[in-house]
């Protein structure tokens, strides 16, 4: 079962930064929490994970609480092409032989 | 990172024949998984197929009505057996290495049972 909770849809204008929450209150010390988003008709694609440290690349920021039991995707300029389905995941690190389990994710809209 | 390459991409059955479903990486990888994602629904795993060893399969699927096959690193096939439109869906292999810390997916297969 997935381990986290997160807000069905939200909708975002374009150009906008996107905050997508996720609640993981049963978090595990040694898990981290994964992103991965899926555009229409594609595959799950990885965007970003982390321990407890926030953490940023080129596609988005991560920030997680001091308890970390939620966390939070920042999209700082939200475009078109970003509209998909957003799912947090918990897992434990170098876990790449386990698969992934799917909760049903937030639906971004972006909003030109 | 890892490609992955599925085929076919899309197709449309009629009830009671079998398709099989192709998933080629372009790398050797021990663990590959594949998924089912119904309409409008999240990803459910199906399968956890390890070369050399008979796949594992999550509750609810069975290896008569979905069998994988694992022939080496590269390579492995879903066949979903004896379709009734409820197996309408999209399936996706994936895989994941201990090395990664992200898992690749396919571009998925649109199954589409009349």
């Amino acid at each position: 079962d997935a381990k986290t909770t997160q807000p069905t849809s939200m909708d975002c204008a374009e150009g906008r930064a996107a905050n997508l929450p996720c609640n993981h209150s049963t978090i595990s010390g040694n898990e981290y929490v994964y992103w991965y988003r899926q555009i229409h008709s594609q595959g799950p694609q990885y965007i970003i994970h982390g321990l407890k440290n926030n953490e940023t690349n080129e596609m988005a920021s991560l920030i997680i609480t001091e308890d970390r039991k939620s966390s939070t995707l920042i999209l700082p300029h939200a475009t078109l092409r970003d509209t998909a389905v957003y799912y947090c995941i918990v897992r434990v690190a170098n876990s790449g032989n386990t698969p992934l389990v799917f909760g049903k994710g937030t639906r971004l809209s972006v909003i030109a | 990172s890892a490609v992955i390459s599925q085929k076919p991409s899309r197709d449309i059955c009629q009830r009671g024949t079998s398709l099989t479903i192709q998933c080629q990486v372009d790398s050797q990888v021990t663990m590959m998984f594949w998924y089912r994602q119904q309409p409008g629904q999240s990803l459910t795993l199906i399968a956890t197929a390890n070369q050399g060893s008979e796949a594992t399969y999550e509750s609810g699927f069975v290896i008569d009505k979905f069998p994988i096959s694992r022939p080496n690193l590269t390579f492995s096939t879903l066949t979903v057996s004896n379709m009734s439109p409820e197996d309408s869906s999209i399936y996706l292999c994936s895989l994941g290495t201990a090395a990664y810390n992200e898992q690749f997916f396919g571009p998925g297969t649109r199954l589409t049972v009349l």
